[in-house]
């Protein structure tokens, strides 16, 4: 079934761990993105990649990175987990043309990725 | 800074009325506007795009309206339904074209049988 995939589903974590939150997509999507979505404060960008090869910083990039080695998978990586930390986290993608979202293509997301740090 | 902001938060209607969320947002510069769907423990399904020059996009039973000069889009549902329950999201993309959507918070909505 075509779509997005995350992985792990779900997860407790230890505070200071390292944790790799795994996306990958299967439509040729060129621009992948990871949310965070959090109780009373919505949905907020935390790192985007217009394309393979080139990452870029959103809205709450603190703690977070990110690679984007070919078309298919953004991994995002917490290098040492924090409390604030614990949230639903979702990979979502877009096949943004030169005009952007603009130019009219649905942003699909996964079905997230839900990380509890202890 | 885009402030995207929806009313209400929640909301209750008996099954088969029309009902309409609203969503505002501060910046009329904006590229286009998304309604999504979530449902419980799940991600987001895209509903609607209305592109900038656009002022309503129509999907079955959904109706959005676009109205940038007053930062404002609604989202009428038709004949409501049980299943129509999930909170309802809406996303403007801004003029950074870095693919940036700004969300509400979303109006959670109960349609009761």
């Amino acid at each position: 079934i075509a779509g997005i995939t995350q992985a792990p589903t779900s997860q407790i974590l230890a505070a200071g761990r390292r944790m790799t939150l795994r996306c990958t997509q299967d439509m040729r999507h060129n621009a992948m993105y990871w949310y965070r979505q959090d109780l009373g404060l919505g949905l907020r960008l935390i790192h985007y990649s217009n394309t393979a090869g080139t990452t870029g910083k959103g809205e709450v990039p603190d703690g977070y990175s990110v690679s984007r080695a070919n078309t298919d998978d953004f991994p995002l990586t917490l290098a040492s987990a924090v409390p604030s930390q614990t949230s639903v986290y979702f990979c979502a993608s877009s096949a943004r043309r030169t005009g952007g979202l603009s130019s009219g293509n649905t942003i699909y997301f996964g079905e997230g990725s839900w990380l509890t740090v202890v | 800074k885009q402030e995207v902001t929806q009313i209400p938060a929640a909301l209750s209607v008996p099954e088969g009325e029309n009902l309409v969320l609203n969503c505002s947002f501060t910046d009329s510069a904006i590229y286009n506007l998304q309604w999504f769907r979530q449902d419980p423990g799940k991600g987001l399904t895209s509903l609607l795009l209305i592109q900038s020059s656009q002022r309503e996009q129509t999907s079955g039973r959904l109706n959005a309206s676009l109205d940038k000069s007053s930062g404002r889009s609604t989202l009428y549902i038709a004949a409501s339904q049980p299943g129509d329950s999930a909170t309802y999201l809406c996303a403007v993309l801004g003029s950074s074209n870095t693919g940036k959507l700004i969300f509400g918070q979303g109006t959670t909505l109960q349609v009761k049988p």
